[in-house]
């Protein structure tokens, strides 16, 4: 067990430009969530996937985002047309309901910082 | 809808007092309350969680929680701090996703 893992971990990029993170879960977990966090704030949902279907978005996840997890094992998550209140930090976590003495306990990964300037 | 307040954002205590970060719920039906800990620059960190059975609910690193429900509180407890539990604290209830408080700043002093 790794650990969730995320890349990259700082990202500074244009307005306007595209960016993609990737999040690896822990392997055996069915269930990866991406969350947002600003400087101050507590983390705030953005959508989750139960293997490779995605289940909820939030109403944070405007049509600029995308996430995908096309083999139910990584996750990406793009973000188009970058704006300067995109900047935050994007937290992965994974979790699993299925076979585990701790079926309600996500993992986050390290997270990646995103910085639009 | 489901949500978690942290009504102080900064907890300042010396180190060897005991501590209490304090987080109130608003949960229809059955609450699952967390508390995990973000240090600078990394993800967060699992600390404890009430789903059921015993109110008090211990957790890593000598943190305690007591989940009250006629209160909807589930403060966050430990005996004696340290200099290095000194880290953001958020309190969250989950649905299918972590709803998160806005996160308390625990400052330990030697």
């Amino acid at each position: 067990d790794t650990g969730v893992s995320q890349n990259p971990r700082h990202k500074i990029t244009k307005r306007g430009q595209n960016v993609t993170f990737r999040c690896d879960p822990i392997s055996e977990h069915n269930r990866l969530y991406w969350y947002r966090q600003t400087l101050g704030q507590g983390p705030e949902f953005l959508t989750y996937f139960q293997n490779e279907a995605q289940l909820e978005k939030s109403r944070l996840l405007s049509d600029r985002f995308s996430a995908e997890r096309p083999k139910g094992s990584f996750s990406t998550l793009e973000i188009q047309r970058t704006e300067q209140g995109d900047s935050a930090m994007y937290l992965c976590a994974s979790s699993s309901m299925v076979g585990t003495l701790n079926p309600y306990e996500q993992y986050f990964g390290p997270g990646t910082r995103l910085t639009v300037t | 809808a489901q949500s978690v307040a942290q009504p102080e954002d900064q907890v300042n205590v010396a180190e060897g007092n005991p501590l209490t970060v304090k987080c109130t719920y608003s949960v229809s039906g059955n609450p699952y309350l967390f508390w995990y800990v973000q240090y600078p620059n990394r993800g967060l960190q699992f600390l404890l969680k009430y789903i059921t059975g015993d109110n008090l609910v211990k957790g890593s690193y000598g943190f305690e929680a007591e989940f009250n429900k006629s209160q909807t509180s589930f403060h966050l407890k430990k005996p004696s701090a340290l200099v290095s539990d000194s880290a953001l604290y958020f309190c969250a209830v989950l649905t299918d996703k972590l709803i998160f408080g806005t996160g308390t700043r625990l400052q330990v002093f030697p």
